[in-house]
């Protein structure tokens, strides 16, 4: 099964902050990347889907890209509401799907 | 709006079963392909299990082969999730979840776009 790495696993930042959380697959997944956020005690919510795209909804702030085989999630400027856990989530060759070990981020 | 409910979640014995609902409300269900997913305590996401929109073809994570198992009834707008054999490592909170396929430039990528609250699955004696 395709491994997804995130990077870092714990980040703190202060609110306007520009954020990026990196993914690495173990390997080339093409475009097949899909990003979540999570708050305690809440389900998760798509965020970015096929690397780039950003699900209806979802703030502008949010954007998603790729650099070879590695991709990012990048917030522009971090708001108070942003402050949770972020996954990746490959669909390459799923099923099996599967999620990268989670990156939380907290208020410095 | 579109969502998802989970029925079913408690407290069971090691060796025990559990069946697990999902109901769906205004969307198509029937053409949607649907998975579980988990959550153990202070941990990260799990996928468990898939089901194509027919019912027809079934996938499962390598921790929970041969012993859950998914099914659906279209009818009644409804997804389940049969636990058998339950493990103590199998405590978690379960979320069923939409399967959108997006089509992309180099075919289409599955992502999860709709999900339920969850309901807890708790293995211990």
């Amino acid at each position: 099964d395709i491994q997804l790495t995130q990077s870092p696993l714990s980040l703190s930042a202060s609110v306007g902050d520009r954020v990026t959380i990196t993914c690495r697959p173990s390997q080339n997944i093409r475009s097949y990347l899909n990003w979540y956020q999570q708050k305690p005690g809440k389900a998760p919510k798509l965020l970015i889907y096929a690397a780039s795209e950003l699900q209806s909804g979802v703030p502008s702030r949010f954007s998603g890209s790729q650099s070879g085989t590695d991709f990012t999630l990048i917030i522009s400027s971090l708001q108070p509401d942003d402050f949770a856990t972020y996954y990746c989530q490959q669909s390459y060759d799923g099923p099996p799907y599967t999620f990268g070990q989670g990156t939380k981020l907290d208020i410095k | 709006e579109e969502g998802l409910v989970e029925s079913g979640g408690g407290l069971v014995q090691p060796g025990g079963s559990l069946r697990l609902s999902c109901t769906a409300s205004e969307f198509k269900f029937y053409s949607s392909d649907m998975v579980w997913v988990r959550q153990a305590p202070g941990r990260g996401l799990d996928w468990v299990a898939y089901i194509t929109a027919s019912g027809h073809t079934t996938s499962f994570g390598d921790s929970v082969k041969g012993r859950f198992a998914v099914s659906r009834d279209n009818a009644a707008n409804s997804l389940f999730l049969q636990m058998n054999s339950l493990r103590v490592e199998d405590t978690a909170v379960y979320y069923c979840a939409r399967a959108r396929s997006y089509d992309i430039l180099t075919g289409y990528n599955d992502a999860f776009d709709i999900w339920g609250q969850g309901t807890m699955v708790t293995v211990s004696s």
